[in-house]
């Protein structure tokens, strides 16, 4: 069965400093692999995903992620953060071949320090 | 704009009290999601749409129930309701499932007296 941990439930930066979310993931399969960003009282919205190809993904916002499968990892990075990105953030993993539900991890809390 | 929304934004019903909870899209999506997501802890599966087939999760309760009536809206049905079951319920819809992005409604808390 697919899962992911995301480790930290609560991550601090200073604004302008690096952002970096940890993500682990467990498939059987190549996975497809997901960040999302929740904003207080909102849906889930998508900051990037993995599905083939380049490792490396960006997405929106000024994040990115790079796969690396031999560390079954998917972190997340922003190399300067802004007050606008406190928000929870959801690292996801859904197993490669015809329809495969998503799993979603445990989230992880970003509180930005001006 | 194309979106996903959820009616009412905050619910409160009683103990037992059945209550429903609405989704619509105007995304014309083949897939429906309802997600149960208490506080700190990560959305759950309830159970989906792929169009009108539809798939439970095997550990979702029967006191849980769907219906979607056309491809624009579905309905979460909670038939008696325990405190427990208090959580946020997020709607979603994707293309076709599996890779595809999920475009998320804003969520309906549910508070359960």
């Amino acid at each position: 069965a697919q899962s992911v941990t995301q480790l930290g439930s609560h991550v601090s930066v200073s604004e302008g400093a690096l952002v970096l979310l940890r993500c682990n993931y467990s498939s059987s399969v190549p996975p497809y692999l997901f960040w999302y960003v929740q904003y207080p009282n909102q849906g889930l919205q998508l900051l990037l995903k993995y599905t083939t190809g380049a490792t490396l993904v960006k997405g929106i916002n000024g994040f990115e992620a790079e796969f690396k499968k031999s560390e079954t990892s998917f972190h997340l990075t922003k190399p300067s953060a802004h007050m606008s990105d406190a928000a929870e953030y959801f690292c996801a993993v859904s197993d490669s071949g015809g329809y495969q539900k998503v799993t979603f991890g445990t989230g992880t809390k970003l509180q930005v320090i001006p | 704009d194309a979106m996903v929304i959820q009616n009412p934004r905050y619910q409160v019903t009683q103990f037992g009290k059945p209550v429903t909870l609405s989704c619509s899209q105007t995304l014309n999506h083949n897939v429906m999601y309802w997600y149960q997501q208490k506080s700190s802890q990560a959305p759950k599966l309830l159970f989906h749409y792929y169009d009108k087939d539809f798939n439970n999760e095997a550990d979702t309760p029967d006191n849980f129930q769907s219906r979607r009536p056309n491809t624009s809206f579905c309905f979460l049905d909670i038939r008696s309701p325990g405190l427990g079951d208090a959580a946020m319920y997020l709607c979603a819809t994707s293309i076709s499932g599996g890779p595809d992005t999920q475009y998320f409604g804003p969520g309906t808390r549910l508070t359960v007296l």
